[in-house]
């Protein structure tokens, strides 16, 4: 296990459209971050599993964006009717039980036409 | 929340050693000071995360005083590939929110030859 893997590393969608990420962590840990990063900005927290648990979400979050964690392993996010504002990086994270020391993946690149 | 301030960015010549101050006035006890290395088009990499005093590993130190209301990254001796976004993000030892988890703009480092 090399570390966090992401896919797509880009998706290119027209808007209305749904889309689905998914992020593979580190096995040995059980929380799992999604963050979602625009140009020139840093990461903004999305949401957060423990186990397959989802603890807390941004009250930033749109309705429209849903993510799971069934097996307490890999997770899926989804972003229903996708608009042009949520062309975005979104990053995927990974640690043991505690907020530090975060590994993350690769990103996947999305864009909204 | 701790919220955090960066210089926006930072120049340095090889082989300098290079300091990057983060500030957290309203930082908690149970907060921990973490910095993360970004570079284009990839995920964050953590790199040296401390509580008080001094923190060393093998690529970076971390200084924090007593009051713990500031943080000074060092990394010795630069080369041109540390050349990347540094980011200071201040998080809850294990419980409570994670709506600290969103990162500022961080410090743009330039090496320059």
């Amino acid at each position: 296990d090399t570390g966090v893997s992401q896919d797509p590393r880009h998706k290119i969608t027209k808007r209305g459209q749904n889309v689905t990420f998914r992020c593979d962590p580190i096995s040995e840990h059980n929380r799992l971050y999604w963050y979602r990063q625009t140009l020139g900005q840093g990461p903004e927290f999305l949401t957060y599993f423990q186990n397959e648990a989802q603890l807390e979400k941004s009250r930033l979050l749109s309705d429209r964006f849903s993510a799971e964690r069934p097996k307490g392993s890999f997770s899926t996010l989804e972003i229903q009717r996708t608009e042009q504002g949520d062309s975005a990086m979104y990053l995927c994270a990974s640690s043991f039980p505690h907020f530090a020391e975060q590994y993350f993946g690769p990103g996947t690149r999305l864009t909204v036409t | 929340l701790a919220k955090t301030t960066q210089p926006i960015s930072m120049d340095s010549y090889e082989g300098q050693e290079v300091n990057i101050t983060c500030s957290h006035n309203n930082i908690a006890t149970n907060d921990y000071i973490t910095w993360y290395q970004q570079f284009p088009s990839q995920g964050p990499r953590f790199i040296i995360q401390g509580y008080k005093t001094k923190v060393t590993n093998e690529v970076a130190s971390l200084f924090i005083p007593a009051d713990r209301k500031s943080s000074t990254l060092s990394l010795p001796r630069v080369s041109l590939s540390d050349t990347a976004v540094y980011y200071c993000l201040v998080v809850p030892i294990s419980s409570g929110s994670a709506r600290q988890l969103t990162f500022g703009s961080g410090t743009q480092l330039t090496v320059l030859p």
